[in-house]
């Protein structure tokens, strides 16, 4: 059964920093794809970023560049997020989403339950 | 970046009845197109991908079609548990976007 579940999120204050855990498991890490994607009750669901197997291609939405890092730890079955300079905006449910294999894009056969991050003084 | 509207925001249906639910993008995503159901509480579940595969264990009463900028999504024999929220996302192109979602309402 795939599983991947996130930890680290919380409150933080406006230009803190946060990172985010996905522990993987169910399936070959190492050859999935993955993407994290965050959800607002006002914005609805937002690509956050994705990277390839090997972690060595990355892509960001605008609104994170810069600011957000993910990365992956093949070994250890984990996706990681990093976020600095949080704003308000970034106040959101993050989750972790397994890319789905050989359908020729990037959308997600499994997600995680969510990690809630606030940004907020 | 490619917008997706999804039509309309809440389809007020009653159980057993047909449900048809549209996304469009504003510009051709071609089929890279998948459909999501979302319970409260829950995350997004894929049902479609390629704008009409469903996805592994999706019932078949539920079913995708279109291709460009026009999708739907028909529902057929509503059963309690469709009633709940219903995304569009495109991959054609990044950064990837869904659309705003379409609420399955009892009515």
């Amino acid at each position: 059964e795939v599983q991947l579940l996130e930890s680290g999120g919380g409150l933080v204050q406006p230009g803190g920093s946060l990172r985010l855990s996905c522990a993987a498991s169910g399936f070959t890490f190492s050859s999935s794809a993955m993407s994290w994607v965050r959800q607002t009750p006002g914005r609805g669901l937002e690509w956050v970023a994705s990277l390839t197997t090997t972690g060595t291609s990355t892509f960001y939405a605008d609104s994170v560049k810069g600011r957000f890092t993910i990365s992956r730890d093949n070994s250890k079955n984990a996706l990681f997020l990093q976020m600095k300079s949080l704003r308000a905006e970034d106040t959101a449910a993050y989750f972790c989403a397994k890319v789905f294999q050989g359908g020729g894009g990037t959308f997600f056969d499994y997600w995680g339950q969510g990690a809630l991050v606030t940004v907020s003084s | 970046e490619i917008v997706m509207t999804q039509s309309p925001a809440t389809l007020s249906m009653s159980p057993g009845a047909r449900a048809t639910l549209s996304c469009r993008a504003s510009q051709s995503v071609s089929s890279n197109l998948a459909w999501y159901q979302q319970k409260p509480g829950q995350p997004p579940r894929l049902l479609i991908y390629g704008a009409s595969t469903r996805a592994t264990g999706i019932p078949d009463r539920f079913s995708g079609s279109g291709s460009g900028t026009e999708f739907t999504l028909t529902i057929n024999s509503l059963q309690s548990e469709d009633f709940t929220v219903y995304y569009c996302q495109q991959y054609k192109i990044w950064p990837l976007t869904f659309g705003g979602g379409t609420k399955v309402e009892i009515k």
